[in-house]
């Protein structure tokens, strides 16, 4: 069965300087996908970005970037330069060949002036 | 172009009655997958359609179905509503499931409060 765990509930961030959100997973297939999507107090949930497990390098989205370290099943999310636009609760998911999406319990991220 | 939209965007119901809920995808893409999210939590997978036969089907009670349409839209029912039925439902459609599946694109939920 597949697991994604967030172990942080809560982070904050001065505006303009680097955060990173931490996720961890569990599957037993060796094709997976792995995203980070951001929801707004709107609760809209957008696509931040990507990672396919068969992909060495890790994905870079602007100022969004990820730590995809394969053995150790985590895939961390890097923000830089945050804005107060980042704020909202993050959420990891990971999914294989069915598409069906497994979340994690999301992090909540405040950014301060 | 347009993206997931999902109606109601807020509906009030009673203990026992029933409820559907719409969604239209992303023009091009022949699945849809709906998730219910409780305040405070991840989302959860309840059903996915894809070229209008079910796919997959979480971990619900019977109380719940889904359809999809030839022209690709979905409809949730959630029969015999329960207090804890009360959640955010999302609706995420996609151009594909395999080989590689597409990134799935979220509609702005259906916010569901049963009294």
């Amino acid at each position: 069965a597949q697991t994604v765990t967030q172990s942080q509930p809560e982070m904050s961030v001065q505006e303009a300087e680097t955060v990173t959100l931490s996720c961890t997973y569990d599957t037993s297939e060796s094709d997976y996908y792995l995203f980070w999507y951001k929801q707004p107090p709107s609760r809209q949930m957008i696509l931040v970005i990507r990672q396919e497990a068969y992909k060495q390098q890790n994905a870079t989205e602007n100022r969004f970037s990820v730590n995809f370290q394969k053995a150790a099943k985590s895939f961390s999310l890097k923000i830089s330069d945050s804005q107060l636009g980042d704020a909202a609760m993050y959420f990891c998911a990971s999914t294989v060949n069915t598409g069906k999406l497994i979340f994690g319990q999301g992090t909540t991220l405040q950014v301060k002036p | 172009d347009a993206g997931v939209t999902q109606s109601p965007t807020h509906l009030i119901k009673t203990r026992g009655q029933h409820v559907t809920l719409r969604c239209s995808p992303i023009s091009g893409h022949k699945s849809v997958s709906w998730y219910q999210q409780v305040l405070g939590q991840g989302p959860q997978f309840i059903f996915q359609y894809y070229e209008k036969e079910e796919r997959g089907r979480g971990n619900f009670p019977d109380r719940f179905s889904a359809r999809q349409f030839p022209n690709y839209s979905s409809e949730l029912n959630v029969n015999a509503l329960l207090l804890g039925d009360s959640a955010l439902y999302l609706c995420a459609s996609s151009s594909r499931l395999a080989p590689i599946p597409d990134t799935q694109y979220f509609g702005p939920g259906t916010r569901l409060t049963v009294l």
